[in-house]
């Protein structure tokens, strides 16, 4: 049984160019939740979803990101039009259920974003 | 507002000495308490969890932590380290009824010498 996948693994962009990061849950997992670490930080909440909907939002910023996970596929975190701040690790976990042994995450090896 | 605070942000420790990771959170509601380790370069691994039941909790490679209500802590410990403990440690909360999503610390750095 695969463990959550992401890739790429490192992306490096330019300023002002579009960056995406997918993230495959674990086989029967249907939440999805992007957590960013900056250098020397713990991991921030961005994002909560589940297939099709996105449940909690209120970690991402409000301009330029976005995230979705559709019926078929991975999820997807979009960042736009990218600046330097937006270099860090973006992970993705998945869990199985909600409700008391779904606060379990499973978490993938992140993408190191580099914004030049 | 919900927050988790490690109090040490490294650790350094030769190998076989017991070692202890602090946590403390705040929350004025039931919780669920984990740890994970982070080894370079790596994602999240999950070390262990409270999520009901017995307050020393075990977890795998010999860790283990209590969760202690009264002193909002859920301090992490091993009793003899190896070298290939070294790593970052991170505490999480998660608050009963939410959306599941973690609150963590800022991260203790186990560094393990010969």
């Amino acid at each position: 049984n695969a463990g959550v996948m992401q890739n790429p693994r490192h992306l490096v962009r330019r300023r002002g160019q579009e960056a995406r990061l997918r993230c495959s849950p674990m086989k029967g997992h249907s939440h999805v939740y992007w957590y960013r670490q900056l250098p020397e930080e713990g991991l921030k909440f961005m994002v909560y979803l589940q297939k099709e909907n996105i449940i909690d939002e209120s970690g991402m910023p409000k301009e330029r990101f976005s995230a979705e996970f559709p019926k078929e596929g991975p999820s997807i975190l979009r960042i736009q039009q990218v600046v330097r701040g937006d270099s860090a690790a973006y992970f993705c976990a998945s869990s199985l259920l909600l409700g008391r042994t779904g606060h379990e995450q499973y978490f993938g090896p992140g993408t190191r974003l580099t914004v030049t | 507002a919900q927050s988790v605070t490690q109090l040490d942000s490294q650790v350094p420790v030769f190998e076989e000495a017991p070692v202890e990771l602090r946590c403390n959170y705040s929350s004025s509601v039931s919780v669920y308490l984990f740890w994970y380790v982070q080894y370079p370069n790596q994602g999240l691994q999950l070390l262990l969890k409270y999520l009901s039941g017995s307050t020393l909790v075990k977890g795998i490679n010999g860790f283990e932590a209590e969760f202690n209500k009264s002193q909002t802590s859920f301090h992490l410990r091993k009793p003899s380290v190896h070298i290939s403990d070294t790593a970052e440690y991170f505490c999480a909360v998660s608050e009963g009824g939410s959306q599941g999503n973690l609150i963590f610390g800022k991260g203790t750095k186990l560094s393990v010498k010969p």
